[in-house]
């Protein structure tokens, strides 16, 4: 079985700063690292996955996340936030036997002008 | 393309009364999952099918739950009889295949007085 632990679970964040959301996974096997949003009611929303290849994935919405497997974490990250970025941002993880998505407890952003 | 559609997107009703919450999966898609997010348990995933056949219903939390997908359009999940420790948004998301990308539906907010 795997976990994720997201190390934030609050970051206000000034507009146009860059922001870093945290996550750290645990599995005794490969994994699939994914990073969803979810604005206020509604449903979440893939913003970057990560499956193979280059440890570095580029999302939607100016995101991207860094793979680093000898620290076992997958941490989010924007150059410059817009007001509109405010949201919660969930890491997952699935691992490669049944793909079931575990979460994290999820990061809220508020992005203040 | 629709998305996966949930219905109805609000639901109150009152202990012991039966819930049935209806999922459509994106056209196509042949796995679907069920989800219910809660502040004290984050998101956790109830039920999952793979070409309509339930694969892993670990974490439907008792016998008052169950799922059902007839066919490839089509799911539900009910409660009978609801308790208020049911209340939280329930969400439906589909994928293509059990390794690939889920689409999250709208959610259904489940209130149980």
């Amino acid at each position: 079985a795997q976990s994720v632990t997201q190390l934030d679970s609050q970051v206000p964040v000034f507009e146009e700063a860059p922001v870093e959301l945290r996550c750290n996974y645990s599995s005794s096997v490969s994994v699939y690292l994914f990073w969803y949003v979810q604005y206020p009611n509604q449903g979440l929303q893939l913003l970057l996955k990560y499956l193979s290849g280059s440890t570095l994935v580029k999302g939607i919405n100016g995101f991207e996340a860094e793979f680093n497997k000898s620290q076992t974490s997958f941490h989010l990250r924007k150059p410059s936030v817009h007001i509109s970025d405010t949201a919660e941002y969930f890491c997952a993880v699935s691992d490669l036997v049944d793909y079931k998505l575990s979460f994290g407890a999820g990061t809220t952003v508020t992005v203040r002008a | 393309d629709a998305g996966v559609i949930q219905s109805p997107r609000h639901e109150v009703t009152e202990m012991g009364q039966e819930v049935t919450l209806r999922c459509k999966p994106i056209s196509g898609h042949n796995s679907l999952f069920w989800y219910r997010q809660t502040m004290m348990r984050g998101l956790e995933l109830l039920i999952y099918f793979n070409n309509n056949v339930p694969i892993d219903d670990s974490g439907m939390p008792e016998d008052r739950f169950s799922a059902k997908m007839p066919n490839a359009s089509f799911s539900t999940l009910k409660i009978q009889p609801s308790e208020p420790r049911d209340s939280a948004v329930y969400f439906c998301a589909s994928s293509s295949s059990s390794a690939d990308t889920q689409y999250f539906g709208p959610g259904t907010r489940l209130t149980v007085l």
